[in-house]
């Protein structure tokens, strides 16, 4: 089990460029997010999906996209970087809670290793 | 939207201490809670869990309680070592379809030899 794989680990872009970030899971997660983690901010929620084919709106999803095509893989986009996007991004994944009380599964985050991008 | 609020923000103690953190949430939906440690450079890792119908859970030297009808939550961990500093996140989660995480600020933990 690999876990939860991200690439790149270091990208530096300059402003309007755009670039994917990977990220792709081997466990069986249903449930996979993107983080961003900027100094005395915490981990701010910028999209999420609960499937493949389903996605949402995190808390600050401006600039960014995301699809998700398979239960392994769930990518975001930047579409036209800008300096205020320099932070370091995390993906995690987790099992679903719609089975929340019936079964004993472990509901917590897995997180990627982090992207840490400098839009210059 | 689930607003988690987390304090002290940074937290000194000395090796042998305990040390709590305290969280609070804003959305009684909310049931599950969860906390993770980052250690400098690295990625955040899960170390314990609480469900709502639970009010209290130990693993060694760390527990956590939780108060639902004041929708706060701690985490306390005994006999603080130095391998104990690190960055911890508290986060509260719904159920069913759509669980979005919100995350607590974090508080700096510095354990003193």
């Amino acid at each position: 089990n690999a876990g939860v794989t991200q690439t790149p680990k270091f990208q530096v872009l300059k402003t309007g460029q755009s670039m994917t970030l990977q990220c792709a899971q081997d466990m069986n997660h249903e449930y996979m997010s993107w983080y961003r983690q900027d100094p005395g901010m915490g981990l701010r929620l910028i999209h999420y999906s609960v499937g493949a084919g389903i996605t949402d709106q995190g808390e600050v999803p401006n600039g960014y996209n995301v699809s998700r095509s398979t239960t392994e893989d769930f990518p975001l986009r930047l579409l036209s970087a800008a300096p205020s996007q320099t932070s370091v991004y995390f993906c995690a994944s987790s099992y679903s809670n719609s089975n929340f009380w019936a079964t004993g599964s472990n509901y917590g985050y897995t997180f990627g290793s982090g992207t840490r991008l400098t839009v210059v | 939207g689930e607003n988690v609020e987390q304090h002290p923000s940074t937290l000194s103690v000395q090796e042998g201490d305990s040390a709590v953190i305290k969280c609070t949430y804003s959305d009684s939906a909310s049931n599950y809670f969860p906390w993770y440690k980052q250690e400098l450079g690295k990625r955040p890792q899960l170390i314990i869990d609480i469900r709502s119908n639970v009010g209290e859970k130990k693993d060694q030297r760390i527990a956590v309680t939780l108060n639902k009808t004041a929708k706060h939550f701690s985490l306390h961990i005994t006999e603080t070592q130095p391998e104990d500093s690190a960055v911890y996140f508290c986060a509260a989660s719904g159920w069913g379809g759509y669980q979005k995480v919100t995350f607590g600020i974090g508080t700096k933990l510095q354990v003193i030899p």
